[in-house]
Order: C-alpha cells, then sequence, then structure tokens
C-alpha cells in the first residue's frame, strides 16, 4: 500500500512552453501533497504546500505564477512549469500524506519527473 | 545557514565494513528526525526514523542528541548494495514539512 506514482517520468520541451505534471495517491487519500525540487548533487528544496481544495503555500523564492499547483482531489495534485526555461530543467518529486491519521503520517514519494528544458 | 547539515562524502568503505556519519540541524524546535536513502535518479525512500533514545534496524543504528543537534547513522557489515546518498531530515513545523540535508553519499567497494 501507500503507492504515490508521478506522471509523466521524463520531459523534454523547448523553452517557452509549458509542462504539467501528475501526482497521484493510489491507494490512499492524500490530504496534503508537497512538491519538491531537487538539482543534482543537491538536497530536495520544497517548492509548495498543496492541501486538496484549496490555494497551494509556496515557499520563499518560489514564483507561485511560474509554478502552477492544482489540488482538485485527494487523489491528485498537479504541478504545472509555464513558460519553462533551461534553468528550470531539475528533478521534481512530489510526496503525499494522509493527514487523516492513517499510514502514521508519513509521507510517500513519487517517483519523480526529470525535466530538460532545451 | 541551512537547516540541516550533512557531510556530503564520498565515504568510500570497504564491504563488511562499519561506516558512521553524522547530520546537524539548526531548529532546535524540530521535532521528528528520520533518514532516508536515495539512489541514483530514484526518489527518496524512508529508511528510519530517529528515536529520542535510538534505535536499531538490523544492520542500521540511528541516535539523536538534542543538546548539540545532531543525528547520526551507523551502517554495520556493509554491503554492495548500500552503496547510496543518505538523506538527513528534520520536521520542524505543524504542517510536517520535510527538511532534507544534502546528502551523504556511501560508496561500498568489494
Amino acid at each position: 500500500g501507500a503507492v504515490v506514482s508521478q506522471h509523466p517520468s521524463w520531459v523534454i520541451c523547448k523553452s517557452g512552453t509549458s509542462v504539467k505534471i501528475e501526482c497521484r495517491s493510489l491507494d490512499f487519500q492524500a490530504t496534503t501533497m508537497f512538491w519538491y525540487r531537487q538539482f543534482p548533487k543537491q538536497s530536495l528544496m520544497l517548492m509548495a504546500t498543496s492541501n486538496e481544495g484549496s490555494k497551494a503555500t509556496y515557499e520563499q523564492g518560489v514564483e507561485k505564477d511560474k509554478f502552477l499547483i492544482n489540488h482538485a482531489s485527494l487523489t491528485l495534485s498537479t504541478l504545472t512549469v509555464t513558460s519553462a526555461h533551461p534553468e528550470d530543467s531539475s528533478f521534481y518529486i512530489c510526496s503525499a500524506r494522509d493527514t487523516s491519521g492513517g499510514l502514521n503520517n508519513e509521507q510517500f514519494f513519487g517517483p519523480g519527473t526529470r525535466l530538460t528544458v532545451l | 545557514r541551512k537547516e540541516v547539515e550533512q557531510d556530503p562524502g564520498p565515504f568510500n568503505v570497504p564491504e563488511g565494513a562499519t561506516v558512521a556519519f553524522n547530520c546537524t540541524y539548526s531548529n532546535s524546535a524540530s521535532q521528528s528526525f528520520f533518514w532516508y536513502r536515495q539512489d541514483c535518479r530514484k526518489e527518496p525512500k524512508l529508511l528510519m526514523s530517529v528515536y529520542s533514545s535510538g534505535n536499531e534496524d538490523g544492520r542500521f543504528t540511528a541516535q539523536l542528541n538534542r543538546a548539540s543537534q545532531y543525528i547520526s547513522l551507523l551502517i554495520r557489515d556493509s554491503k554492495l548494495s548500500d552503496s547510496a546518498t543518505y538523506l538527513c531530515v528534520a520536521i520542524t513545523d505543524s504542517w510536517g514539512k520535510l527538511q532534507f540535508g544534502a546528502g551523504t553519499q556511501v560508496v561500498v567497494t568489494p
């Protein structure tokens, strides 16, 4: 149990295009999802916290208009990188947490999405 | 100053040997701590939680020192499959936001 999927697993796009990444909790309801970004040899950096049915909370320095987050259901959150540029190339990872008290509030990570912007 | 700091390594360890490394955290209000393992180009996977009294899980032992604000991980009888980056994680707020260290790379050699 407690599986989180991400789609796509990798994407290559041209500069200026928008890319949508989906994060799904497959066998539990995730009231809270987190989006992280990881550059090579660096730590995972939290970008935003996404709560179902409400606006995401962005970390300092993360542009909310560039990284659009939608958490419309208890099993799906999406991150859209708008007008992507080469510096947005990174490994994007989501995690999901069952805040209803199940699964001991542990966060479960998706397999990540590797974005390359040309 | 980063919330969670780790020695990046790499720690080169002969198979069968013991390796230990620490992680320091800056927020004294941090309540929960974990060690995650991350393989190259993969997502992090929870290795173990870290309890105040210290805890063991097989060949892995984790310790917490609140006074000095560090946690440690010790790996006994290292296996080749232990080669990975070990991420130190602290939870510092009620939202459960994970603060990650940059990771310590461990390379176990035959």
